[in-house]
């Protein structure tokens, strides 16, 4: 089993859709979560930690099951500006940061 | 707002010449990182530095050598290069041994290995 687990999609919605991504990872003690977000040929970008309660920035919600060992991502009302690959990252921590990314799941939204 | 800077953008290559990436941040960060991304794949870690003068071997450290210079700046080196390591490689830093804290990237090293 992969540490880290994603669909890799693509999602296509159309704009103003809600979208959902799920990320699974195996390691039970795993202590911090995000999502980043990649444009096509770019680097990687910090969209949003993760937190156990669950957090909002905007039109994007996070949110953390441990019991099931899972993350989520959801997307309000998409934008064409949303379309990109969207990489789920666990890390242990503890001396440094082990750090996994998911391969990404790739997101279109259509006009 | 430089961050992480990498360079060179782009490069190419021959088979066995050897070449460093170089990686310098700004943010007074402990933890440096260099991986490499290949289609399909994902981000892979090929060497880490938890805090100035150590480094560790990551996911893919054969055929690399690194140097953490000074806090600022890791660098990447390709000894004798091959196709197998054409790829795009980022170098990433964060703070070390706090909760959610997160890793920044540069923008890319784009090599070819003919």
């Amino acid at each position: 089993r992969k540490e880290v687990e994603q669909d890799p999609g693509p999602f296509n919605v159309p704009e103003g859709a809600t979208v959902a991504f799920n990320c699974t990872y195996s390691n039970s003690a795993s202590q911090s979560f995000f999502w980043y977000r990649q444009d096509c040929r770019k680097e990687p970008k910090l969209l949003m930690s993760v937190y156990s309660s669950g957090n909002e920035d905007g039109r994007f919600t996070a949110q953390l099951n441990r019991a099931s060992q899972y993350i989520s991502l959801l997307i309000r009302d998409s934008k064409l500006s949303d379309s990109a690959t969207y990489l789920c990252v666990v890390s242990l921590t503890g001396g440094y940061q082990k750090v996994t990314f998911g391969t990404g799941t790739k997101l279109q939204v259509i006009p | 707002n430089a961050g992480v800077t990498q360079t060179p953008k782009f490069q190419v290559l021959k088979t066995g010449q050897s070449m460093t990436l170089q990686c310098a941040q700004d943010m007074n960060h402990n933890s440096m990182y260099w991986y490499r991304q290949d289609p399909g794949m994902g981000l892979r870690l090929i060497y880490y530095s938890a805090s100035e003068g150590t480094t560790d071997k990551g996911e893919v450290p054969n055929g690399y050598n690194v140097s953490r210079l000074n806090k600022r700046e890791f660098s990447l080196r390709l000894e004798s290069a091959a196709p197998s390591q054409t790829s795009v490689y980022f170098c990433a830093s964060s703070d070390r041994g706090q909760r959610n804290q997160p890793q920044h990237f540069g923008d890319g090293t784009r090599l070819s290995i003919l």
